[in-house]
């Protein structure tokens, strides 16, 4: 089946040092999405990138996807306390199916 | 924004409890809710996939004697674990989704005793 991976499991950043997330698909994606989850808290919906080569911003966020629409990044500049959490990345294999594989996660903690 | 209420937050219980948790789509009509079970430090595994009066798909691995799905109207899905043990321990989260992405309810932390 289809698995998500994402690397590292784990980052201890720094305040104000960058952060990035990298996800992998073992199959390509139709799109793929981004999630945050706080420390007790349910997965909270960040973007979603549909094309291949695809970059959106939000701030401090940089999303890319990938030409070959497998992989996937986040990036975020200058981490500030407020981005602690668990970052999801989440792909659909394909138009009309609507089941989302959740990858493994990458846990931010920042060092005040 | 899409809001998704999860009932109940927590739930403590002997072993052998039915528990039944409910997820609600408050401002919008879901064609497809999705249950989702995270165990701790790990991701979230898709248990099941329901939508409005039909059966729901469920995930390789899930007992669907053991969850019981009903998605009773295109705002309201349940979930019930029935004779639930420790090992069922876990926190469940469910999402809806209209058209675009899914929006996760606050999530349920089940603790059998």
């Amino acid at each position: 089946g289809q698995q998500v991976m994402q690397i590292p499991q784990y980052q201890h950043v720094q305040e104000g040092e960058d952060f990035t997330t990298y996800c992998n698909s073992s199959t390509t994606l139709s799109n793929i999405q981004w999630y945050k989850q706080r420390p007790g808290g349910h997965p909270v919906f960040l973007i979603q990138l549909v094309k291949s080569g695809e970059v959106k911003k939000q701030k401090r966020l940089t999303f890319q996807f990938g030409e070959a629409k497998k992989n996937s990044s986040l990036h975020i500049t200058a981490t500030q306390t407020t981005d602690v959490g668990t970052y999801f990345c989440a792909g659909r294999p394909n138009f009309g199916n609507e089941k989302l594989t959740f990858g493994t996660g990458t846990r931010l903690t920042i060092i005040p | 924004g899409a809001v998704v209420s999860q009932h109940p937050s927590r739930v403590i219980c002997k072993s052998g409890t039915s528990v039944k948790i409910e997820c609600r789509s408050l401002d919008f009509q879901a064609t497809t809710m999705f249950w989702y079970r995270q165990f701790p430090k790990q991701s979230l595994m898709l248990m099941a996939t329901s939508n409005e009066g039909s059966k729901a798909t469920y995930e390789q691995g899930v007992e669907k004697d053991k969850f019981l799905i009903n998605h009773a109207s295109l705002t309201l899905s349940t979930l019930t674990v029935t004779s639930a043990h420790p090992e069922d321990s876990s926190f469940y989260i469910c999402s809806a989704r209209a058209r675009g992405p899914q929006h996760f309810g606050d999530g349920t932390r089940l603790s059998i005793l």
